[in-house]
């Protein structure tokens, strides 16, 4: 069966410091990957995805960038954080080929000091 | 572009008694739309979804939802509310257009079932 890792699950740091997510998607492959943000436990906000290796779309202007280094991997990167960074990020993945459903990631909690 | 909108922030609703989260949808061509749930601190968990066929979708934990193309609705609902449901609800819609593969989700609905 299919799982998604994501890690840390909390993170906090200091302003101007870089980031690192990362995701990973076992018991699948070809994935379509994504990277949504969630502010104060409401809406999200999809930042990125990619339907394949080495093609990231992005969805927002922002201080985060984002990588597929292999097809079952995911990351989500930022050279400076800045306070307005700080929010709850989720990973998820679909089966690219259908309109299946999306399974997500249990999250990472970021505060930005 | 397509999108959906929750006009609800917020459900109170007593326990056993039947419950609806709202949903309209803005789409060009056939809609995709899904429903999934988020408990405080965790990922989403998926509900269910609409692809094509019979309008009314049963999903898990007794939800289900009617699928309205008249009125572009796709309300969330649930015969008799439990407290355990309280919980934020999202809907979406999946977008895949010409080189583009998203799940778009509306601003979500806190559902609070009261004992």
């Amino acid at each position: 069966s299919q799982t998604i890792h994501q890690w840390p699950a909390t993170l906090v740091q200091p302003v101007g410091s870089p980031l690192s997510l990362e995701c990973t998607v076992e018991g699948t492959s070809n994935p379509n990957l994504y990277w949504y943000r969630q502010a104060a436990g409401r809406g999200l906000q999809l930042l990125f995805y990619s339907v394949g290796i080495g093609q990231i779309s992005s969805e927002v202007p922002q201080n985060l960038s984002a990588s597929r280094p292999q097809d079952r991997q995911f990351i989500l990167s930022s050279k400076k954080l800045l306070l307005s960074d700080s929010g709850f990020y989720l990973c998820a993945w679909a089966k690219g080929t259908t309109n299946e459903k999306l399974f997500f990631g249990s999250g990472t909690q970021l505060s930005v000091l | 572009a397509q999108s959906v909108a929750q006009p609800e922030d917020q459900v109170n609703v007593a326990e056993g008694n039947p419950l609806t989260v709202k949903c309209t949808y803005s789409v060009s061509g056939n809609p995709y739309l899904f429903w999934y749930v988020q408990y405080p601190n965790r990922g989403l968990q998926f509900l269910l979804k609409y692809i094509t066929g019979d309008n009314l979708v049963k999903g898990s934990y007794g939800f289900e939802a009617e699928f309205n193309k008249s009125q572009t609705s796709f309300h969330l609902k649930k015969p008799s509310a439990l407290v355990s449901d309280s919980a934020l609800y999202f809907c979406a819609v999946r977008d895949r257009t010409y080189n583009t593969d998203k799940l778009i989700f509306g601003t979500g609905t806190r559902l609070q079932v009261f004992p």
